[in-house]
């Protein structure tokens, strides 16, 4: 069955740096699109980022464009997100989705989460 | 930016009882609409999707309808595991693929 497990999470200062990684298994993963979705504590879902199958689109939130960075391996099964220039209000819980397809919008599929403190 | 408005923020009703969650959308999604569940600790999970298609597992007491900029999610007789927090997403013109507010469903 599908399996998705985040890791990496922790606290970490203001302005500081963080990479995220999810491993994949049960499924193709080179011929999925991934996601990472965050929630602050309390509230609600908030897409951050998205990337194709290939690695070849990508697309970020607003409010993480040209901090955030989303990549893969599919050599290894594993989805990334490296974080540089945090701030108090990316405090969350970071999730890995996967797509119903290549690039459908759409998320079948989460891990448990994984949490990002950014506080001094 | 499409945002999407839950309706009601919270539902009490009972065990058995039926469940009528509503999502608006501020322009036409078309039935690309997907509904997940989330309980407290956990990560969400796909109920249904592009409106109306029960994702994988999910019992059939669950149905959602709707296109356009209206969509609901019924739950015909809830059991006491449905208690939760769901979540309408849109999939109609991304990025940014976006979120509705949630509705809490409690126990009266």
């Amino acid at each position: 069955q599908v399996h998705l497990v985040e890791s990496g999470g922790g606290v970490v200062q203001p302005g500081g740096s963080l990479r995220l990684s999810c491993a994949a298994s049960g499924f193709t993963f080179s011929s999925f699109g991934m996601y990472w979705v965050r929630q602050a504590p309390g509230k609600g879902l908030e897409w951050v980022a998205f990337i194709r199958y290939d690695g070849f689109n990508k697309y970020y939130a607003d409010s993480v464009k040209g901090r955030f960075t989303v990549s893969r391996d599919n050599s290894k099964n594993t989805l990334y997100l490296q974080m540089n220039s945090l701030r108090a209000e990316d405090t969350a819980v970071f999730y890995c989705a996967k797509d119903r397809g290549a690039q459908l919008g759409s998320f079948d599929y989460w891990g448990q989460g994984t949490l990002v403190t950014v506080s001094s | 930016e499409i945002v999407l408005t839950q309706s009601p923020g919270t539902l009490s009703l009972s065990p058995g009882e039926r469940a009528t969650l509503s999502c608006r959308a501020s322009q036409s999604v078309s039935s690309y609409l997907a509904w997940y569940q989330q309980k407290p600790g956990q990560a969400p999970r796909l109920l249904i999707y592009d409106s109306s298609n029960r994702a994988t597992g999910i019992p059939a007491r669950f149905s959602g309808s709707g296109s356009g900029t209206d969509f609901t999610l019924t739950i015909s007789s809830l059991e006491p595991e449905d208690f939760a927090v769901y979540y309408c997403q849109q999939r109609s013109n991304w990025p940014p693929l976006t979120f509705g507010g949630g509705t809490k469903v409690e126990i009266k």
